[in-house]
């Protein structure tokens, strides 16, 4: 069974250009996560989708955004490219809610680097 | 004060040795809780999972929540130089937000031939 998987792996802006990644999750998981790991911040929750709604951002500006398709696959958008928005960003998905449904699995991110 | 802390080391052990690694949180709404491993550039992998007090074993690994004392552990019995990579305890709260994990900063740990 495929795991979660994104792309592009790699991904070099300009600062005030837009990015785009995407993530296609497990078979069968509903819900999609985007984190954030910058150098020595660790990682930090950006946002979460399940049933193609948003559900939850984590502190970060509005031009950090997404969405969730109908095949529940997603799509983060970064705005204005900020030099220290060079990260890598990470993908998660899960089956539900409920006990052993939450455990999330990641995908092996996405690196991008604003020059 | 963060919500989880998690001595980010490095910690460098011998092969064959006894690893234990740490991490404390102060929000009493944490109840599910999780250690994953990454490998530098690399997707963190979900070690082991729990969603209650007490220990559970999966192989060389036993993960151990105490949360009277808000307070987990990852053992890794019969380290070996393949167990070298970045270990994060994560959590998420019963109550609200989702699945959002919370995360340590993790820990480097680096298993000597």
């Amino acid at each position: 069974e495929a795991g979660v998987t994104q792309s592009p792996t790699h991904l070099i802006k300009t600062r005030g250009q837009q990015a785009t990644l995407r993530c296609s999750p497990i078979s069968g998981h509903t819900s999609v996560y985007w984190y954030q790991q910058a150098l020595g911040l660790g990682l930090q929750f950006l946002l979460w989708y399940d049933e193609g709604e948003e559900r939850n951002r984590g502190n970060f500006p509005p031009r950090f955004s997404g969405r969730q398709f109908p095949n529940y696959s997603s799509e983060l958008n970064v705005n204005a490219l900020e030099l220290e928005d060079s990260a890598l960003y990470l993908c998660a998905s899960s089956l539900g809610l409920k006990e052993e449904t939450r455990k999330a699995f990641f995908g092996q991110g996405t690196r991008l680097t604003v020059v | 004060q963060k919500e989880v802390e998690q001595d980010p080391g490095p910690l460098s052990v011998p092969e064959g040795a006894i690893v234990s690694l740490n991490c404390t949180y102060s929000n009493s709404a944490f109840q599910y809780f999780m250690w994953y491993r990454q490998y530098s550039r690399k997707g963190p992998e979900l070690l082991m999972y729990t969603y209650s007090s007490g220990n559970k074993e999966d192989g060389r690994f036993t993960a151990q929540v105490d949360k009277s004392s808000k307070y987990i552990s990852l053992f890794i019995r019969d380290s070996q130089p393949s167990d070298s990579a970045t270990y994060l305890c994560a959590m998420i709260s019963l109550y609200n937000q989702g699945g959002k994990l919370i995360f340590g900063q993790g820990t480097e740990l680096s298993v000597k031939p």
